[in-house]
């Protein structure tokens, strides 16, 4: 079962442009991570954050978590070219510490030179 | 190793016959996960293993799956008597360890195992 629902599913913009994907999820979490894929590749962790966390930021991503709507959001700023993938939202479920991740369906987003 | 490794990377099969994908995690990770992606879709959980014994298998669809993981590295995923539904990436990760504590559930992921039967 997929516990995360992304949004949008798919999603084009310019070099240079912002991407802001959303992710919502189902049940009480202790952690939400995400994570991409590159077209026939394996997944790449890209950041993690923890449920008692707001917000995150990693280069040019900056992660935020609302544990009352149950749902974060991932924004890719001044996107390149490179950032051309698939984007997963994954949970850890409470109430065990299971590091069990379940994943949702991503959006696919294509940054155009 | 360096990474996560799976092996075959594609494996074509007739209908009915046995599988045997197999995965070597990252030295050391005790936890290892496997996955199955089909085209379009996210990973699907299948089954997780810490150390040698499996903490969760909810996510095998039926008993013609079976995993393994006898000295706590290498696991081989078995599928039986395959059917064209079987047909997907097969996704195997390892963490340091099997817990969402402290962050240690952040996974690595191999390139996958492509299975097709025909």
């Amino acid at each position: 079962s997929q516990q995360g629902e992304e949004d949008p599913q798919a999603l084009s913009i310019q070099e240079g442009e912002n991407a802001t994907m959303n992710c919502s999820y189902k049940t009480s979490i202790n952690n939400l991570q995400w994570y991409r894929q590159n077209s026939g590749r394996g997944l790449v962790h890209l950041i993690l954050i923890r449920s008692n966390e707001r917000e995150k930021h990693s280069g040019r991503l900056r992660v935020t978590l609302d544990t009352s709507k149950k749902s974060s959001s991932l924004l890719i700023t001044a996107s390149r070219a490179a950032d051309t993938a698939s984007y997963f939202c994954a949970t850890a479920a409470l109430p065990s510490n299971t590091g069990k991740l379940i994943f949702g369906q991503g959006t696919t987003l294509q940054v155009k030179p | 190793g360096a990474g996560v490794s799976q092996t075959p990377s594609n494996k074509v099969t007739e209908k009915g016959k046995y599988v045997e994908l197999r995965c070597d995690p990252i030295s050391g990770h005790t936890a290892l996960y496997w996955y199955r992606q089909s085209l379009g879709q996210g990973p699907e959980f299948l089954i997780y293993f810490q150390g040698t014994g499996a903490a969760d298998d909810s996510g095998l669809p039926n008993d013609r799956f079976f995993a393994v993981r006898p000295e706590g590295s290498v696991s081989t995923l078995k599928i039986q008597r395959t059917e064209r539904g079987d047909s997907a990436v097969y996704l195997c990760a390892s963490s340091v360890t099997g817990t969402a504590l402290s962050g240690a559930n952040v996974l690595t992921f191999g390139a996958g195992s492509r299975l097709t039967v025909l």
